[in-house]
């Protein structure tokens, strides 16, 4: 199962929104709402964000909202801010092996 | 407080067994309620998901490293282990450990450990 493709690097300035999105296919982002997305600072763990494409954990600022469409599911951040600069990774669990397909992960960048 | 942390040699010698144990603290590994994972990262990339454990014991291995790693959890340390046989140079990596809520078919990872860096050289 190959890494699900997302955009290398996505940049906006404060206060934009800006939205990553996360390709798969039908066995993984398509067939099941399983999708969620962690964001990573240089040298730190990854952080979850979202989970089965649209939930918040608790703790998470409501700035990040999920969604899909088809074989696609998306990140949007609204109200850019400069902590929000970070690597953004999707993940989908899928009912075949690998269990959990990452994706290739995007480079957020606040102008 | 939930934490986990990831504990084991920095360097491993290439054809070796890298072997790595990651301690819970404020949860425990045999509440059944959640799957327990090692994922790695080499330097500059994307994240893999190595495997998982739940309380049972039952495991589930990413097929590409199936033949090379055993996951194991030890109820009375609190713990869980990595065990990856016959390394090489693509393993070296950072190791995460991360709990996984099992009441959730997706089981999304909600805490992981700091990491720990194991480089692959002689």
């Amino acid at each position: 199962q190959s890494a699900l493709t997302q955009p290398a690097s996505v940049s906006g300035s404060p206060g934009q929104s800006i939205t990553i999105s996360c390709t798969g296919t039908s066995s993984d982002v398509g067939g099941y709402n399983y999708v969620s997305w962690y964001q990573q600072h240089p040298g730190k763990a990854p952080k979850l964000m979202i989970y089965e494409v649209s939930n918040r954990p608790s703790g998470v600022s409501n700035r990040f909202s999920g969604s899909k469409s088809g074989n696609t599911a998306s990140l949007t951040i609204s109200g850019l801010q400069a902590e929000d600069e970070a690597d953004y990774y999707c993940n989908s669990y899928t009912s075949s092996s690998p269990l959990y397909v990452f994706g290739t992960g995007t480079k957020v960048t606040v102008l | 407080q939930v934490q986990l942390q990831e504990s084991g040699p920095g360097l491993v010698k290439p054809s070796q067994t890298l072997s790595l144990t990651c301690t819970v603290s404020g949860d425990s590994v045999s509440s059944g309620s959640y799957y327990w994972s090692w994922i790695r990262q080499p330097a500059g990339k994307g994240l893999e998901w190595i495997g998982r454990i739940y309380t049972s014991g039952s495991t589930n291995y990413n097929p590409s490293l199936k033949s090379r790693v055993t996951i194991s959890v030890d109820t009375s340390k609190n713990q869980f282990s990595l065990k990856l046989s016959s390394v090489t140079a693509a393993d070296t990596a950072v190791y995460y450990c991360a709990r996984g809520a099992a009441w959730l078919q997706s089981g999304p990872f909600d805490y992981w450990g700091q990491g720990t860096l194991v480089t692959v050289s002689s």
